[in-house]
């Protein structure tokens, strides 16, 4: 199985701060890396697929980049409705696995 | 936009089967773009993909290896939805679990359901 690592386990940090999380894969995913959003009592929410294609609803101040084994996901100003935990998942091979998620909790 | 409704009970006993079946809108099941996806979610395991059904020129299923030997996915497609079948359940298995649609990367999730194993 691909192992996903993230990286920091948690982030403290201020509104209005720019934010980077890292994502890797323990062998290459090429471009079929999703990062999904979530929030306390709520369901994962797909946030970007193919490594930087954002999904409906999400606005631009989330980039998602990378290629082969290294990740990342940057919000650019950080806003309350951003703290949530971000998971990173591979979709290339079976059983398409996550990563244990990085908390972004306010400062 | 696809809504995926989870039901099915919060408390299971040890050694019993866990049955939870998730209504699909706004796609079919038997789609042959799609695949209909068991999740489950735990503070010891994390995000844990437990296995599929999906229609292409017929039914197929794949399991996690983990699960083997003890998990069912099944469709119906008179009502559009489809169900997961977990036997022998032990504490282990507790966990958040989700119904998900699959679109190569998971799209859309049902709302969850705490399932928690005791006696």
């Amino acid at each position: 199985d691909i192992v996903m690592t993230q990286s920091p386990a948690t982030l403290s940090v201020s509104p209005g701060e720019r934010v980077t999380l890292s994502c890797r894969a323990s062998q290459s995913v090429s471009s079929k890396l999703a990062w999904y959003q979530q929030k306390p009592g709520q369901a994962p929410r797909l946030l970007i697929y193919g490594v930087s294609t954002r999904a409906s609803g999400f606005p631009a101040r989330f980039t998602g980049s990378g290629s082969g084994t290294e990740f990342t996901l940057t919000i650019s100003s950080l806003q309350s409705e951003d703290f949530a935990i971000y998971y990173c998942q591979q979709y290339i091979n079976w059983p398409k696995t996550f990563g244990p998620g990085t908390k972004v909790e306010i400062k | 936009q696809v809504q995926l409704q989870q039901s099915g009970p919060g408390l299971v006993r040890p050694s019993q089967t866990l049955s939870l079946t998730c209504a699909i809108s706004g796609d079919t099941v038997s789609s042959t773009s799609t695949a209909w996806n068991w999740i489950r979610q735990s503070p010891s395991r994390g995000l844990e993909w437990l296995g599929r059904t999906f229609y292409r020129l017929n039914w197929s299923t794949d399991y996690a290896v983990s699960m083997r030997g003890r998990i069912t996915i099944s469709p119906d497609t008179s009502k559009n939805h489809f169900s997961l079948h977990l036997t022998s359940m032990t504490p282990e298995d507790t966990a958040v679990y989700y119904c998900v649609r699959e679109k190569a990367y998971f799209d859309s999730w049902g709302q969850g359901t705490l399932v928690t194993v005791s006696s």
